[in-house]
């Protein structure tokens, strides 16, 4: 079952803040997140792993409450370089992230003006 | 290092009509993975293999086949096309769970 993305858009000025929520009906073992521009392949941004680990490559930081089984992406001090569509998978698959099978949620559409 | 790469970029097909989608990765990743994606959907996984001659069946494999005969390319194939299959197609590889890199999509239309 795909996870439920909040909100479905956001839009911001720069410099400022946004939080992207991802949740799920089953236990979550990782969460990936990726950003996809207008016309563009999605890129990654982070994976969250059950324990704290978290990997990835861009200045963006996210948390995870397993219990609660959610993720949280946080952007501060927003760029216009941010806008895009934020996107989060979880394991297709309960049991953990085998073969990288994923499941997406719908997005969240984030617009920074100037 | 070219990456991932999806050919053809755009397609228009008759419905019954048939295609095969080809995805090339020079980084000699073990996972590759077709997705499909509309709008308020987000990424369905359609088919994913991981190793050359292996593939398995994605969240919605139904009127598509494909195949992994090489390591660098995976082939989606549409034996008889529907309008619901009007979508935009990206290929994905990856070396590992983690980060999957994603080609640029194929956009096609079932008239």
């Amino acid at each position: 079952q795909q996870p439920v993305q909040s909100p479905q858009a956001v839009i911001l000025r720069e410099g400022e803040d946004a939080v992207i929520n991802c949740s799920s009906s089953k236990a979550l073992y990782s969460v990936h997140w990726y950003r996809q521009k207008h016309g563009e392949a999605p890129v990654f941004l982070m994976i969250l792993l059950k324990g704290g680990e978290q990997k990835g490559h861009e200045k963006i930081s996210a948390s995870f409450n397993e219990k609660k089984q959610q993720s949280s992406l946080y952007l501060t001090a927003s760029q216009l370089s941010y806008s895009g569509t934020y996107f989060c998978g979880t394991p297709l698959n309960a049991g953990g992230t085998s073969y990288g099978k994923l499941t997406f949620g719908q997005g969240t559409i984030l617009t920074v003006h100037p | 290092n070219a990456g991932v790469t999806q050919t053809p970029k755009f397609r228009v097909l008759k419905t019954g009509q048939s295609m095969t989608l080809l995805c090339a990765q020079d980084m000699n990743h073990e996972y590759m993975y077709w997705y499909r994606q509309d709008p308020g959907m987000g990424l369905r996984l359609i088919h994913y293999s991981v190793g050359e001659g292996t593939t398995a069946k994605g969240e919605v494999p139904d009127g598509y086949n494909v195949s992994r005969l090489k390591k660098q390319n995976f082939l989606l194939g549409l034996e008889s096309a529907a309008p619901s299959q009007t979508s935009v197609y990206f290929c994905a590889s990856s070396l590992s769970s983690y980060e999957q890199y994603f080609g640029p999509g194929t956009r096609l239309t079932v008239t």
